[in-house]
């Protein structure tokens, strides 16, 4: 057990809805990372926030955003589902901004897009 | 832009043998590098990574991986396999924009199969 949570586990919705990740960190982490896992891209960075800021930007769509909350958990909004977003989402954390830091990475959030 | 392979999407050994998934790298600044495992339905699980320093770096489980500049290669390896290492395995490599630091790039991936 890493430490860090991810809820829900699975979500099921269809093409054109909006769906809200939660992804809470280990306790004292202060820097969150968000990554999509998917048969055909594999394992994409998303997005970084350190201690409520955005830090650093990967792959992410437009369609997709997130935040960092002041009790440091985070939460990915993905909307105007497409089928090509289905894929596990995961979250990490560390106690550093510097990505070199040790990430602990969640159990993942499987979404299906039907 | 800093990238990863990884040689072979599958890697069988019997159980006991010698375990060497290989990694090569491509970084335009010094790379900091990672191997993480992923067993199924679970997360990811850093193995080890190496920033500076020493290059023949040892990680969880037995395993280690060498840093060889000439060679721009991260490998990983084992000296016996057991059943319960197989799994995926992931080798990263830090990105970097004009901002800075982001996050991990991963490699496809590589699935280890132990075969008793």
């Amino acid at each position: 057990d890493s430490g860090v949570t991810q809820t829900p586990k699975h979500l099921i919705t269809a093409t054109g809805q909006r769906v809200t990740l939660r992804c809470s960190p280990r306790s004292g982490d202060l820097s969150v990372y968000w990554y999509q896992q998917s048969l055909d891209q594999g394992l994409q960075f998303l997005i970084q926030y350190y201690n409520g800021e955005e830090r650093a930007k990967g792959n992410i769509l437009e369609r997709f955003s997130a935040q960092q909350f002041p009790d440091l958990h985070s939460e990915l909004n993905l909307s105007s589902l497409e089928l090509g977003d289905s894929a596990l989402y995961f979250c990490a954390s560390s106690r550093l901004a510097d990505p070199s830091d040790t990430q602990y990475f969640g159990p993942g959030t499987r979404l299906t897009v039907l | 832009a800093q990238s990863v392979t990884q040689l072979g999407s599958h890697v069988s050994v019997s159980e006991g043998a010698l375990v060497l998934l290989r990694c090569n790298y491509s970084s335009s600044v010094p790379p900091y590098l990672f191997w993480y495992v992923q067993y199924p339905n679970q997360g990811l699980q850093l193995l080890l990574k190496y920033t500076t320093g020493a290059t023949l770096v040892k990680g969880i489980n037995g395993f280690e991986a060498e840093f060889k500049k000439s060679e721009t290669s991260f490998h990983l390896t084992k000296p016996s396999a057991h059943m319960s290492d197989a799994a995926e395995y992931f080798c990263a490599v830090i990105s970097y924009s004009g901002g800075g630091a982001d996050g991990l790039t991963f490699g496809k991936g590589t699935h280890l199969i132990i075969q008793p």
